[in-house]
């Protein structure tokens, strides 16, 4: 059973640390997203990649926020200096575009609380 | 720009009760349409989806009929369980999306079901 997985599952930290959220799309997948989830803004997209390269991060702070993928099977998303307004879910999501199913298969998020 | 309007949660029934949850869109052409569910604690899964006009999905007893007229896709199902508690997300992906299955996600709306 193929599935997307995130990890650390929860993180808390203190303002200014760096964070990074690590994500393993699931195997084939040549597209990865990343989401933010809080109750105020509900699902936001954060950055889109496809085939390891980013084509569109405008949903993502560029002064603190980066997104990379050093490899088909590892997507990151890094926050530094972090800060409490950061603190929210943060999903990856892996698909298969141009397939005939345009279905995005998320991972269980990892949930940050920057104190 | 394209988007996604759901009926403001929550939903409180009793067990074996009927259930629709609103959906409207609006979006150049014809989009693909999800309904992602996401239990507590967990990320969001497909739920089922329509990829055309007159098209029905389903899956769990869950059902949506993509209406082109209406620009809906109402999620119904006949009688629901204290199982099916959770956050329901309405969605859709542009029929013009540059190639990639970019979705676009309603508010969301909590359903709660009790014995």
């Amino acid at each position: 059973d193929a599935r997307v997985t995130q990890t650390p599952r929860d993180k808390v930290t203190e303002m200014g640390q760096e964070v990074t959220m690590r994500c393993q799309p699931i195997l084939g997948h040549n597209t990865v997203f990343w989401y933010r989830q809080t109750m105020k803004q509900g699902l936001e997209l954060l950055a889109y990649f496809r085939n390891r390269a980013p084509l569109d991060d405008s949903g993502m702070p560029k002064d603190r926020f980066s997104a990379e993928m050093p490899d088909a099977t590892l997507a990151t998303l890094k926050i530094q200096p972090s800060e409490p307004r950061d603190s929210a879910v943060y999903f990856c999501a892996s698909g298969l575009a141009g397939a005939s199913t345009d279905t995005q298969y998320f991972g269980p998020g990892t949930r940050l609380t920057v104190l | 720009g394209d988007s996604v309007t759901q009926m403001e949660g929550p939903v409180t029934l009793s067990e074996e009760a009927f259930l629709t949850i609103n959906c409207t869109y609006t979006a150049t052409g014809y989009p693909s349409l999800f309904w992602y569910v996401q239990y507590p604690g967990e990320g969001l899964q497909l739920l089922l989806k329509a990829t055309k006009a007159d098209d029905k999905g389903s899956n769990k007893g869950f059902e949506a009929t993509y209406r082109k007229e209406t620009t809906s896709f109402h999620l119904e199902k006949g009688s629901v369980q204290v199982s099916d508690s959770a956050v329901y997300f309405c969605a859709l992906t542009p029929m013009f999306s540059g190639g990639y299955n970019k979705l676009i996600f309603g508010a969301g709306t909590r359903l709660a079901v009790h014995p």
